[in-house]
């Protein structure tokens, strides 16, 4: 089965600060998820990629999936409270879209 | 709005009971999943299904069990056989497993916190 290691486990970063998380997959990549969880919750859906290269912002989230398509990265520009959570990948095995398999998860803690 | 709810929020198991957690959805999803998620994990396949009356097994299967009779509901039952239950579960959805919508990301419920007496 597919693994999916995320680092940092955990950040703390100042407010206006930037941060990067990154999710790293022992094998291709056919489809990568960004969601967002507040503790206790539900997760809230990000961004999606597919392709190799492909890159895709929010607001102030950018989302890269790299060439190789193994590894994908999440950067926060100009961090906020409403940054703080447990970001979470989450990835498409070869032979089925729907069957997802996650990483552990990073939590950002963001400080005045 | 459409979205997914799940009840209730948090649910009590005494040693030898079954449980159902319930899943309710209103986005005319045809796929429907459950999830465990413990602490410092990310979250493991427990059940999931691609249509009404049918179903598969996930990755962590043994100790639950599912039913899928209706389009709206995906209900999960905690058994006694399952001797670990304590976690938090979620449901989600998504448009469909093959074909042009497979690669629709899954929404998600709010969880069900379920811990032992």
């Amino acid at each position: 089965s597919q693994e999916l290691e995320q680092s940092p486990q955990s950040l703390i970063v100042q407010e206006g600060k930037n941060l990067t998380i990154n999710c790293t997959s022992s094998k291709t990549l056919y489809g990568l998820y960004w969601y967002k969880q507040k503790y206790g919750e539900g997760l809230i859906f990000l961004m999606m990629l597919q392709k190799g290269g492909e890159e895709k912002s929010h607001e102030k989230i950018t989302a890269k999936l790299d060439e190789k398509k193994q590894q994908s990265s999440l950067h926060i520009t100009a961090s906020q409270p409403s940054h703080a959570g447990i970001y979470l990948c989450g990835a498409a095995a070869t032979d089925s879209w729907g069957k997802l398999q996650f990483g552990a998860g990073t939590q950002v803690v963001v400080t005045p | 709005d459409g979205g997914i709810t799940q009840s209730p929020k948090y649910l009590f198991r005494k040693e030898g009971q079954n449980v159902t957690l319930s899943c309710e959805q209103n986005l005319n999803h045809d796929a429907m999943y459950w999830y465990r998620q413990d602490p410092g994990q990310g979250l493991r396949l427990i059940y999931y299904s691609q249509i009404v009356n049918d179903f598969q097994k996930g990755d962590i299967a043994e100790g639950y069990s599912v039913s899928r009779e209706k389009k709206e509901s995906f209900p999960l039952t905690v058994t006694s056989a399952q001797k670990n239950p304590t976690a938090f579960y979620l449901c989600a959805s998504n448009k469909g497993w093959q074909g042009a919508v497979s690669n629709q990301p899954q929404h998600f419920g709010d969880g069900t916190r379920l811990s032992i007496l």
